[in-house]
């Protein structure tokens, strides 16, 4: 089956504990991407993979270090958590995005980060 | 600020009532997206439109993009309780995704 698989679903730690959330592809797509949910903001881009070994910055990436290894792999790491990173997470992965056009993005199941 | 801005909220209306959403910016998009998300689940893509001026019509729902490509619409038709949900739209600045707040709409049998 087809899809974006994200680890560990629900998370509870303390400020300071490194901790990485893994993000897994089975579709070969090119582009992967994070994002935060927080109630009202909606949706916002950490960090972004065109392919393996490019990554670029979204719109809030401080405090959040990505690496793009492997093509179907995204791990998201929090060097040093603090709680204003609580938040839903998610993964999502797409075939290609252009500059003009994007193919469909696909959505893991989200990751619930407590951060105490 | 949001870059992306969605009217309303929250949307509460009877089974078979007609909705439409907004979604605005005053910034160019060079695509945008609207998604549908389910409590505990990810976001799952209903449209892309691309072109100024473009209308996409899924079933019952129909969406256009602004001519000048800097926001969009969701029109339901004939709302269902399936129909309950977030709405998402977001827009593509190349490879760069900024999504709105979102519409939660409940649609009552």
């Amino acid at each position: 089956e087809a899809q974006v698989t994200q680890n560990p679903r629900y998370l509870i730690t303390v400020t300071g504990k490194k901790l990485t959330v893994t993000c897994s592809q089975n579709m070969n797509h090119e582009y992967m991407s994070w994002y935060r949910q927080d109630p009202g903001l909606g949706l916002r881009q950490i960090y972004y993979s065109m392919n393996v070994e490019v990554t670029d910055k979204g719109d809030v990436p401080e405090g959040y270090k990505v690496s793009r290894k492997e093509k179907r792999n995204f791990p998201l790491i929090l060097e040093s958590p603090s709680p204003n990173q609580t938040s839903l997470y998610f993964c999502a992965s797409s075939l290609w995005v252009t500059e003009e056009n994007t193919d469909t993005q696909y959505f893991g199941p989200g990751t619930r980060l407590t951060v105490l | 600020t949001q870059l992306l801005e969605q009217s309303p909220q929250f949307l509460s209306i009877q089974e078979g009532e007609n909705l439409t959403v907004y979604c605005n910016s005053s910034s160019v998009f060079s695509s945008l997206q609207w998604y549908r998300q389910e409590p505990g689940e990810g976001p799952v893509l209903l449209v892309t439109v691309v072109t100024g001026g473009e209308v996409k019509k899924l079933k019952r729902l129909t969406f256009q993009f602004g001519d000048a490509r800097k926001d969009s619409s969701l029109h339901i038709t004939a709302a269902q309780p399936g129909d309950t949900g977030l709405y998402l739209c977001a827009g593509a600045r190349g490879q760069n995704f900024v999504f709105g707040p979102g519409t939660r709409l409940s649609v009552l049998p």
